[in-house]
């Protein structure tokens, strides 16, 4: 059962439009959701977090949105540049137990075209 | 800050050999070290959560006796793929987190990565 789902593989937008990555959750022991970018052949790099006290969170061009209510998040980035295109994962992790560990989603593939 | 490091980046081995992936965290102490795993097109695959001085918690499915994860130090987890296999062929990532430098705390929620580590298995 996949507990956080990014159901695009891929998205294309072009230079300078407004990017929009979702992610959709179910475990609701989630409270805490992250994004990663990802380059082939690299580990994914923290973008940005959220906490679920929150239903917004704002880094430069980045945007994370969360609505609680209807377990879904998304990531928005405005404006697009070619050095966006990416893999992006959304991850979320529980409030309790020692590890914390991460889940993550499949992965959207970001190609923002000049 | 925040630096992971993974060595190596890549290598090819035989099957039946062994193979040693070493991850470091450069400018902090990692009490907890995370094993990953990525196929191609496909997501991360967490394999094993790594705590320092103790017995690494794997996930199911993931067996430690051919995985085997040690984290001797704060700054150091190695992941064995031991008797590899064709199939063991992939992209293998680290993770490090609650950090401390100088005594403070200061990574706690965000896990941060190392560059990976390309295993093809011959």
């Amino acid at each position: 059962d996949q507990q956080v789902k990014q159901n695009s593989p891929s998205l294309s937008v072009q230079e300078g439009r407004i990017s929009i990555l979702n992610c959709d959750y179910t475990n609701s022991m989630f409270d805490y959701f992250l994004w990663y970018k990802k380059y082939p052949a690299e580990g994914p790099t923290f973008l940005i977090s959220i906490s679920s006290i929150k239903d917004k969170n704002e880094d430069g061009r980045f945007t994370v949105f969360l609505n609680k209510s209807a377990k879904h998040l998304s990531l928005h980035i405005v404006p697009s540049q070619p050095g966006d295109s990416a893999v992006y994962f959304c991850a979320a992790r529980p409030s309790s137990g020692s590890a914390r560990q991460l889940t993550f989603g499949s992965g959207t593939q970001l190609t923002v075209l000049p | 800050g925040a630096v992971v490091s993974q060595h190596p980046s890549r290598v090819i081995c035989k099957s039946g050999t062994s193979v040693k992936i070493e991850c470091r965290s450069l400018d902090f102490q990692a009490t907890t070290m995370f094993w990953y795993r990525q196929f191609p097109k496909k997501s991360l695959m967490l394999m094993a959560t790594s705590n320092e001085g103790s017995k690494a918690t794997y996930e199911q499915g993931v067996e430690k006796d051919k995985f085997l994860i040690n984290h001797a130090s704060l700054t150091l987890s190695t992941l064995t793929v031991t008797s590899a296999h064709p199939e063991d062929s992939s992209f293998y990532i680290c993770s490090a987190r609650d950090g401390r430098a100088g005594g403070r705390v200061v990574l706690t929620d965000t896990q941060y990565f190392g560059p990976g580590t390309r295993l093809t298995v011959l």
